[in-house]
């Protein structure tokens, strides 16, 4: 099983600041990686996917890198809708997709 | 716009058994591999179980094998997991998730989940 690891746990920042988030695997998942946002009581949201590529509709300020086992998050510039849990995935391990603990984004 | 909306999770004592169901509308269901997600309270998410578009293959979390059977039926745009031997531990939110493509294995919408809680 590949094994996700994510940090920090949680991210105390305001508004307007830059927010980095790390994923790391345990064995190489080349490009094959997605972020995910979840709010209280709603469902996660598909961010990003294939490292890098944003889902339909996502914003601009959020974009992802990295490949192999090293992964970032990163959101330019923090609005106040972006706090919220955020989890990454592998998918390549196909099909034994595993997901990241989650980092937690909140108001400093 | 792409709906997913589960249903049949109730409060079930250990051993027990249910069905989940998952009603899709918005997109053409059988072109699309679906999956079940949970998460437990308070706790992250763990990929349970996927069926391909035709329903010819099922796969699991190692968690879940030999206990939980996904199917589906494409006439009525439905999915479920029967969940058989249940454990204190499969208390969770149970979350249908549709696949981005043809076997991408990224979950681009998703239900809003059913509560499955196993308690004596």
């Amino acid at each position: 099983e590949i094994v996700l690891t994510q940090s920090p746990a949680t991210l105390s920042l305001s508004p307007g600041e830059r927010a980095t988030l790390s994923c790391r695997a345990s064995q190489s998942v080349s490009s094959y990686l997605a972020w995910y946002q979840q709010k209280p009581g709603q469902a996660p949201r598909l961010l990003i996917y294939d490292a890098s590529s944003r889902a339909t509709g996502i914003p601009a300020r959020f974009s992802g890198s990295g490949s192999g086992t090293d992964f970032t998050l990163t959101i330019s510039s923090l609005e106040p809708e972006d706090f919220a849990v955020y989890y990454c995935q592998q998918r390549s391990n196909w099909p034994l997709f595993t997901f990241g603990p989650g980092t937690k984004v909140d108001i400093k | 716009e792409v709906q997913l909306v589960e249903s049949g999770g109730v409060v079930v004592q250990p051993g027990g058994s249910l069905r989940l169901s998952c009603a899709a509308s918005g997109f053409t269901f059988d072109d699309y591999v679906m999956h079940w997600v949970r998460q437990a309270p308070g706790k992250g998410l763990e990929w349970v179980s996927l069926i391909s578009w035709d329903g010819g293959s099922t796969y699991y979390a190692d968690s879940v094998k030999g206990r939980f059977t996904i199917s589906r039926d494409n006439s009525k745009n439905s999915l479920y997991l029967q969940v058989n031997s249940l454990r204190v531990e499969d208390t969770a939110l149970y979350y249908c998730a549709k696949d981005k493509g043809f076997k991408e294995g990224y979950f681009d919408n998703w239900g809003q989940g059913t509560l499955v809680t196993v308690s004596s």
